[in-house]
């Protein structure tokens, strides 16, 4: 079984303030990482996908890294809104276009 | 517009009984997937299906079958439901993608099903 794990597991922050959480994963035999918003009552939406070590990858206020040789991808919030409020999930692809998922960070900005 | 649609949003069966999820994209993707979420262990993947005819067991295939006689088409079996299957199942297509190549998923809107 291969193994992506997420940091923290919940976040509760205020509004305006920044946030990042930490995607880990095995760093052999990598492919890609991608990264999800899951909002309540709707259906898991991509936010990056990357697939080069040292990638970084920009939308709006929320932004990601990736070092795929030590295993990690963070994602950044900028003056986090409570619409971002949301699981974040990442998840990676392993051969045959097999996605994996991590258990999610819960976000909540409190206004 | 892409779309993943799942045959029901809701689904109470009893236990014992045969289930079927459906699930149908219409972009032509090769790759489709179920996965079961439940609170605090994120999406687990039951089975994936790469092609036609093709499947191939997730971390969690047991209790469950799979079937693609289409490409557009990518059903879940619990051939005789427990009560641990109670869950919320999404399915997601991607494209294929290659060795160095990834596309993102897209996922349907999740069947919460309860076995009582």
């Amino acid at each position: 079984i291969l193994n992506v794990e997420q940091s923290p597991q919940s976040l509760h922050v205020q509004e305006g303030d920044s946030t990042n959480f930490t995607c880990s994963f095995p760093s052999s035999n990598f492919y890609a990482l991608h990264w999800y918003r899951w909002e309540t009552a709707k259906s898991p939406e991509a936010l990056f996908v990357m697939t080069l070590n040292g990638d970084e990858k920009k939308k709006g206020r929320i932004s990601a890294t990736l070092n795929t040789k030590e295993g990690y991808s963070y994602l950044y919030i900028k003056g986090s809104q409570p619409e971002d409020s949301a699981t974040y999930l990442c998840a990676q692809k392993t051969s045959y276009d097999k996605v994996i998922f991590g258990p999610g960070t819960s976000l909540s900005v409190i206004p | 517009d892409v779309k993943v649609t799942q045959s029901s949003r809701y689904l109470v069966k009893r236990t014992g009984e045969k289930v079927f999820l459906e699930c149908v994209q219409d972009m032509d993707h090769e790759n489709m997937f179920w996965y079961r979420q439940d609170p605090g262990l994120g999406l687990r993947l039951i089975y994936f299906s790469y092609d036609v005819k093709m499947k191939e067991k997730g971390d969690i295939p047991e209790g469950y079958s799979v079937s693609r006689e289409k490409k557009e088409r990518f059903s879940l079996i619990l051939e005789s439901a427990s009560t641990n299957q109670t869950s919320m199942y999404l399915c997601a297509s991607t494209s294929w993608g290659g060795a160095r190549i990834s596309t993102e998923a897209f996922f349907g809107q999740g069947t919460r099903l309860t076995v009582v």
